[in-house]
């Protein structure tokens, strides 16, 4: 599988404040997106991170809140803002469509985010 | 859009045992079903997968069953070992440009020696 980084790994931050994820994959690869996982809970889709356009948001997730870009096949930023309490969680980058392995879909190590 | 359910949410059994996880979908478009394993702390890792024009698909001590038309795909483990407890997820999605998956809530093994 691909081999996937995230940056920061984590980070403790203050509310009001915002903070940007970076995900970076050793290979070029068609499919990128966003999870949120909170404690003790499941993965939740954020967005589709589109290489050249405007990310594509889920429900209750929205551009102002978490601007996203993907200037490259193998580099996108999620960008948590005026963030709340609310907003610890872990972030998770994750990709699929590389070196024929189609819809198969790997994580990144995730960034665990502290709002105090 | 798609709504995965995943029971139980919780398993507990002997090492040696079998376990079972099921989960249904609402999207009959839906054709790309992953099965995730996360251990305490770190990502989760793709253990198996099965898509639509499959029933069923193994590998070593997991399998996958597909039923479509009901909309359920289940995970099966067999003679567990203390090592296969994690928390188990279900995914699902349509694949190809919408591959985003929609995750069950998770099912935590514990397997007890």
């Amino acid at each position: 599988s691909a081999v996937i980084s995230q940056k920061p790994s984590r980070d403790i931050c203050q509310r009001g404040t915002s903070l940007t994820i970076q995900c970076q994959v050793d290979s070029q690869v068609t499919m990128m997106f966003w999870y949120r996982q909170q404690p003790g809970q499941s993965l939740t889709l954020i967005a589709t991170a589109n290489q050249g356009s405007e990310a594509t948001y889920e429900s209750g997730f929205v551009i102002d809140k978490f601007p996203i870009s993907r200037p490259n096949l193998t580099f996108s930023t999620l960008t948590v803002s005026n963030m709340s309490p609310e907003d610890s969680s872990i972030y998770l980058c994750s990709v699929a469509g590389f070196s024929g392995r189609g819809d198969e879909q790997f994580f990144g190590p995730g960034t665990r985010l502290t709002v105090l | 859009g798609e709504n995965v359910e995943q029971h139980p949410s919780t398993l507990s059994v002997q090492e040696g045992d079998s376990a079972v996880i099921k989960c249904t979908y609402s999207d009959s478009a839906s054709n790309y079903f992953p099965w995730y394993k996360q251990e305490l702390g770190k990502r989760p890792q793709l253990i198996i997968d099965i898509r639509s024009n499959v029933g069923e698909k193994k590998d070593q001590r997991i399998a996958v069953t597909l039923n479509k038309t009901a909309k359920h795909f289940s995970l099966h483990i067999t003679e567990t070992q203390p090592e296969d407890s994690a928390v188990y997820f279900c995914a699902a999605s349509r694949g190809g440009s919408q591959g985003n998956l929609i995750f069950g809530k998770g099912t935590k093994l514990s397997v007890k020696p």
